[in-house]
C-alpha cells in the first residue's frame, strides 16, 4: 500500500517560476524523504526531513512538514529547464528498513 | 565512493519464459537492499528488501522471488513470466538502520510479449 500521496500530479511551468509539490501521508513516520527521478533512470535522494523538523533547505530546494497534518511539501525556486523530472515524496515509519514511495509529481519546466 | 550496477538495461521476454535481473553494489558492506517495481507513470511498488545475506523479505506475493548469495549482489527471478510483470525495475541499497537514504540503480526495462 502506499503511504504518500503527491499533489499534483503533474505539474507545468515557466522557467524561472517556483513549483510547489504537496505530499500527504496517513501514518505516523520517523522521516520524510523526497527524490528526483529523470525519465527512464534511477531515483536520486534530494533531502531528508526527520519527524521533529518543520523546514529544510537544500540550495533551491526547501521541504516543510506538518506532521499534525500529516503532510510535508517541496518547493523548487528559480526552476530550471534542468528541473524537468518526476518528484516522490517517501515516508519510513519502520524504523530504517523499508520506505514506502508516493505515486510522484511530474514536473514540466519550459524554456 | 559506493556505486550500483544493474543489469541488463533492457530485456524484452515472452510470456513464460524465465528471469534473471542482477544488481551488485561496490564501495560498502553489508547494505540493505530493495528491489522495486514502476509501472508507467507510476510510483515504486517495494517487492523486496533484505538486510544480509540469504535474508529476504517479500512485500508483495507474486511470481517473482528475490536472492542474495553474497553481500552486495542480490538477484531477481521468475520461473514463468507474465505479462503482468512488465516494468521498470530498480535495485537501491541503503546503510542499514540509522540512514535511510537509498540510492538506486540505473533500472533495468522489462516488457513481456
Amino acid at each position: 500500500s502506499q503511504q504518500g500521496e503527491e499533489d499534483p500530479q503533474a505539474l507545468s511551468i515557466q522557467e524561472g517560476e517556483n513549483a510547489t509539490m504537496n505530499c500527504s501521508y496517513k501514518t505516523s513516520i520517523n522521516n520524510l524523504q523526497w527524490y528526483r527521478q529523470n525519465s527512464g533512470r534511477g531515483l536520486v535522494h534530494l533531502i531528508l526531513i526527520r519527524s521533529n523538523e518543520r523546514e529544510k533547505h537544500s540550495g533551491r530546494l526547501r521541504v516543510t512538514l506538518d506532521t499534525s497534518k500529516k503532510s510535508s511539501s517541496l518547493l523548487i525556486t528559480a526552476s530550471r529547464a534542468a528541473d524537468t523530472a518526476s518528484y516522490f515524496c517517501a515516508t519510513d515509519n519502520t524504523g530504517g528498513f523499508k520506505t514506502i514511495f508516493g505515486a510522484g509529481t511530474r514536473l514540466f519546466v519550459k524554456a | 565512493s559506493q556505486t550500483i550496477h544493474q543489469w541488463p538495461a533492457t530485456l524484452v521476454q515472452p510470456v513464460g519464459s524465465p528471469l534473471s535481473l542482477e544488481c551488485t553494489v561496490e564501495g560498502t558492506s553489508n547494505p540493505n537492499l530493495y528491489w522495486y517495481r514502476q509501472a508507467a507513470g507510476r510510483g515504486l511498488q517495494l517487492l523486496f528488501y533484505s538486510v544480509g545475506i540469504g535474508q529476504i523479505s517479500s512485500e508483495v506475493p507474486q511470481n517473482l522471488s528475490a536472492s542474495r548469495p553474497q553481500d552486495r549482489q542480490f538477484i531477481l527471478s521468475s520461473k514463468k513470466l507474465l505479462l503482468s510483470d512488465s516494468g521498470f525495475y530498480l535495485c537501491a541499497w541503503s546503510t542499514g538502520t540509522g540512514s535511510y537514504e537509498q540510492y538506486f540503480g540505473p533500472g533495468t526495462r522489462l516488457t513481456v510479449t
